[in-house]
C-alpha cells in the first residue's frame, strides 16, 4: 500500500498570499496518478487536479500541481478568501488507491 | 452537466444491512470507472472499492472486502453499494465518484449519502 503523507497539517496565511503544499508518497506513484482535492465543511470534495500536474475543468490558474515519482506538491499562486478550506491529495494508481491526510489552510 | 446522486443511507444497527444506490446523469455512464469513497465524521476521506466501466472487474479495500459488493447496472445509469455485517466503525458519509477516461481517479463527486451504525 502507498502511504502518502501530507504537509504542514495546517498552514496559516492571509488573502493575497501564496499557498505550497506538499504531498510525499512511500513509493513511487504510477503514470504520476496523483491527484488534489478541496474539501469545505459541509461539502463534497472537489477535484483540482490530475495527473499530478492537469487543472480540472472550471479550476482557476491560481492553482497548480508539480511533482513526479514520490513527491508533489500544490500551489495556490495567491490565496483568495474562498480558498480557505481542506486540501487531499490521492494516489490512483496502485490499489488500494490511497489518500493524504490533509492540511487545512486556514486565514491567519 | 455531469450529476451522481445518491440515495439509501440512513440508520441501521450493528451487524445490519443497508443497500446505498448512485443515479448518474450529464455523461454516457458506461463508459466510466466508478469509485465508492467514505468518510468518517470528522476524520479523512477513504477509498474501499471501484467498479469497471463494464462492472466486469472490481476492486475492495481489506477492511470491506467480504462484506460489501459494489455493481452497476449500465441500462440504468446506476451504481450499486450492498453493505453486510455493518459495524460501527462503518459509520461515515459515502461518496460515489466517477473516475476519468480509464483511470479511477475522482473527476466528479456525489453529495454523499450518511451512513449511521448504532444499536
Amino acid at each position: 500500500e502507498i502511504v502518502l503523507t501530507q504537509s504542514p497539517g495546517t498552514l496559516s496565511l492571509s488573502p493575497g498570499e501564496r499557498a505550497t503544499l506538499s504531498c510525499r508518497a512511500s513509493q513511487s506513484i504510477t503514470s504520476n496518478y496523483l491527484a488534489w482535492y478541496q474539501q469545505k465543511p459541509g461539502q463534497a470534495p472537489r477535484l483540482l487536479i490530475y495527473g499530478g500536474s492537469s487543472r480540472a475543468t472550471g479550476i482557476p490558474d491560481r492553482f497548480s500541481g508539480s511533482g513526479s515519482g514520490t513527491d508533489f506538491t500544490l500551489t495556490i499562486s495567491r490565496l483568495e478568501p474562498e480558498d480557505f478550506a481542506v486540501y487531499y491529495c490521492q494516489q490512483y494508481g496502485s490499489s488500494p488507491l490511497t489518500f493524504g491526510g490533509g492540511t487545512k489552510v486556514e486565514i491567519k | 452537466q455531469v450529476q451522481l446522486v445518491e440515495s439509501g443511507g440512513g440508520l441501521v444497527k450493528p451487524g445490519g444491512s443497508l443497500r446505498l444506490s448512485c443515479t448518474a446523469s450529464g455523461f454516457t455512464f458506461s463508459d466510466y470507472y466508478m469509485s465508492w469513497i467514505r468518510q468518517a465524521p470528522g476524520k479523512g476521506l477513504e477509498w474501499f472499492s471501484y467498479i469497471s466501466s463494464s462492472g466486469s472487474s472490481t476492486n475492495y479495500a481489506d477492511f470491506v472486502k467480504g462484506r460489501f459488493t459494489v455493481s452497476r447496472d449500465n441500462a440504468k445509469n446506476s451504481l450499486y453499494l450492498q453493505m453486510n455485517s455493518l459495524r460501527a466503525e462503518d459509520t461515515a458519509v459515502y461518496y460515489c465518484v466517477r473516475g476519468g477516461n480509464g483511470d479511477y481517479g475522482g473527476r466528479y463527486w456525489g453529495q454523499g449519502t450518511l451512513v449511521t451504525v448504532s444499536s
